[in-house]
């Protein structure tokens, strides 16, 4: 267990739809990380939080949003669904706002019908 | 960009068999190197790391030596168990960066036959 949390673990919904996925970080770590899993593309990164606030941006498209809170848990918003956006999403943590060991959550996995 | 280059699977070997699967990376800085292993249905857990040149990272039997003259951190097991079927994946972090996002592999599928 890496103490990193993800809910739901599975979801099912229908293109044009929104999603929110949920992520709460191991204790003490203020770094969230969020990672797309497909079959064509592999592991990619979206989107990094440190401490509340933006730290760094990947692949992640404009239709997809995410925020950290004061509890620093965090959402990844997924919006305007399309067939493509079925994925395993990932989120870790970390203590460090970059280059440290990252824990991974079990996944959600997202499927667009 | 940073890049890392693993050899594709899938790797299917006996039980007790000798295991390698390549690494390569590119980058600009001095990364940190990780193996991550995914089990099937679940998340990726870490497997081992290291952090400077000629660091040796190692756990449950694997090992992987941080080679900066050949940008390379192979991971080797001297014995594999059918326990150790799953995906493996190479990935680095640049910790003087910008980023402190992982860049990884592709993936290598290893199943291992009693």
């Amino acid at each position: 267990d890496s103490g990193v949390t993800q809910t739901p673990k599975h979801l099912i919904t229908a293109t044009g739809q929104r999603v929110t996925l949920r992520c709460s970080p191991r204790s003490g770590d203020l770094s969230v990380y969020w990672y797309q899993q497909s079959l064509d593309q592999g592991l990619q990164f979206l989107i990094q939080y440190y401490n509340g606030e933006e730290r760094a941006k990947g692949n992640i498209l404009e239709r997809f949003s995410a925020q950290q809170f004061p509890d620093l848990h965090s959402e990844l918003n997924l919006s305007s669904l399309e067939l493509g956006d079925s994925a395993l999403y990932f989120c870790a943590s970390s203590g460090t706002s970059g280059g440290g060991t990252q824990y991974f959550g079990p996944g959600t996995r997202l499927l667009v019908l | 960009g940073d890049s890392v280059t693993q050899m594709e699977g899938p790797v299917t070997l006996s039980e007790e068999a000798f295991l390698t699967i390549n690494c390569t990376y590119t980058a600009t800085g001095y990364p940190s190197l990780f193996w991550y292993v995914q089990y099937p249905g679940e998340g990726l857990q870490l497997l081992l790391k290291a952090t400077k040149a000629d660091d040796k990272g190692s756990n449950k039997g694997f090992e992987a030596t941080y080679r900066k003259e050949t940008t390379s951190f192979h991971l080797e097991k001297g014995s594999v168990q059918v326990s150790d079927s799953a995906v493996y994946f190479c990935a680095l972090s640049d910790p003087g960066g910008s980023q402190g996002n992982l860049i990884f592999g592709k993936g290598t599928k290893l199943s291992v036959k009693p």
